[in-house]
């Protein structure tokens, strides 16, 4: 069956340095990527899309690439601030206005 | 992107009664998704949405249990029925606006059943 694997344990990091988050996928072959944020109580926050034929994709501090053939996506964030401590959840899809599936998410603590 | 509404934010609720879910988006989609996020897991999807014909749901997720109802193309309701503490969790509904845009997520619903 299809699964995700996000790290389970949560990172910590210091202020300023990059937080890299890793997402893993099995027996699935998504035609696209999406990276979100959730803060505790609230819905995920789209982030970031990377289709299947991208290797690479940037927003502001943000940096998410793709290689289809390792099954694996990388969410990078240069500079981390103590705002972006939150749950990070990737998301894969099939294309369209489907439905997607989700990691369980990593957390991330971002220490001043 | 869109603007989603959704409520209650949050509810106790006795077991064996039942609980609506309401979701309104400030625009038209076609698709609607529910969703279930229990306590430190991911989401769950529950079922989808279409306007004009009958909600697609999940292995694991049956009408009986989880009635929803889509009048038209801004608003979606979520009924969890018979409820038991093991539906304790939180329900979020979704959209999507565009092929290069992310899924638009309510607030979220946070019920305890007790």
């Amino acid at each position: 069956s299809q699964k995700i694997e996000q790290n389970s344990e949560a990172l910590n990091i210091q202020e300023g340095k990059t937080a890299t988050l890793t997402c893993n996928y099995t027996n699935y072959s998504p035609a696209y990527l999406q990276w979100y944020r959730q803060d505790p109580g609230r819905g995920p926050v789209f982030l970031l899309l990377i289709r299947e034929n991208e290797k690479e994709k940037r927003k502001e501090r943000l940096k998410v690439t793709f290689d289809t053939t390792l099954k694996q996506s990388l969410f990078h964030i240069t500079a981390s601030q103590p705002a972006d401590s939150a749950t990070y959840l990737c998301a894969l899809g099939p294309g369209g206005y489907n439905k997607l599936i989700f990691g369980a998410g990593t957390r991330l603590a971002v220490h001043p | 992107s869109a603007v989603i509404s959704q409520k209650p934010s949050r509810d106790i609720c006795q077991r064996g009664t039942s609980l609506t879910i309401q979701c309104q988006v400030d625009s038209q989609v076609t698709m609607m998704f529910w969703y279930r996020q229990q306590p430190g897991q991911s989401l769950t999807l529950i079922a989808t949405a279409n306007q004009g014909s009958e909600a697609t749901y999940e292995s694991g997720f049956v009408i009986d249990k989880f009635p929803i109802s889509r009048p038209n193309l801004t608003f979606s309701t979520l009924t969890v029925s018979n409820m038991s503490p093991e539906d304790s969790s939180i329900y979020l509904c979704s959209v999507r606006t565009g092929e290069d845009s992310g899924y638009t997520f309510g607030s979220g619903t946070r019920l305890t059943v007790v």
